[in-house]
């Protein structure tokens, strides 16, 4: 099945500057990557997903880029502010595997004033 | 909001107890799923379903048991032989395509 990576497991920051977050995986077959957002206590809520016909979406400041060749894919923050800390989760999925998300150990972000 | 609801919000279970969390659907979604989170970790299928009547076993389904009777339900019953249930337990759903999922708002599960 689907296996997916995620790194780093924890990332600080100051405001204003960028976050990266990356992810593996290991299905070529997989052709869906969302990102997911995760307040303390709260539901994961979708902050942008790509589909593997496409390498890079943006949406203001947040970016996915996909790299199907590598089987690797990001998420961008640019400009943080303190409210985009946070827990990110990737995902992949794809007809190979029943359409269902795999996902990532999540990144615990915090961005500091 | 989301169209996804789970119940209850917080549960307590007696040891060698089972329990039956809540998930409910008006998203006219297909797929539904059922997620165990624990702290600092990521999400970790338990069961899925694509359709009714018919679910599947995800990576961690020993001691839980699920029923798809109808397209806008899907419960989660944690039997007592889920050794360490406590847990925040997250429910979504999709349609069959490949797509996102909707989460509803989470249960958090604790043995005392």
């Amino acid at each position: 099945g689907e296996n997916v990576e995620q790194h780093p497991s924890t990332l600080s920051v100051q405001e204003g500057d960028s976050a990266v977050i990356k992810c593996t995986y290991s299905d070529s077959a997989s052709n869906y990557f969302p990102w997911y957002k995760q307040e303390l206590g709260k539901r994961p809520q979708l902050i942008i997903d790509i589909r593997s016909n496409v390498g890079e979406k943006k949406d203001q400041r947040i970016a996915v880029t996909l790299n199907k060749t590598a089987k690797h894919f990001s998420l961008h923050i640019t400009e943080t502010q303190p409210e985009d800390s946070a827990v990110y989760f990737c995902a992949a999925s794809g007809a190979g595997g029943g359409n269902k998300l795999t996902f990532g150990t999540g990144t615990q972000l915090k961005v500091e004033l | 909001d989301g169209g996804i609801t789970q119940s209850p919000k917080y549960l307590f279970r007696k040891e060698g107890q089972n329990v039956t969390l809540s998930c409910e659907q008006n998203l006219n979604h297909d797929a539904m799923y059922w997620y165990r989170q624990d702290p600092g970790q990521g999400l970790r299928l338990i069961y899925y379903s694509q359709i009714v009547n018919d679910f599947q076993k995800g990576d961690i389904a020993e001691g839980y048991s699920v029923s798809r009777e109808k397209k806008e339900s899907f419960p989660l019953t944690v039997t007592s032989a889920q050794k360490n249930p406590t847990a925040f337990y997250l429910c979504a759903s999709s349609t069959n395509l490949v797509s996102e999922g909707a989460f509803g708002q989470g249960t958090r599960l604790t043995v005392v």
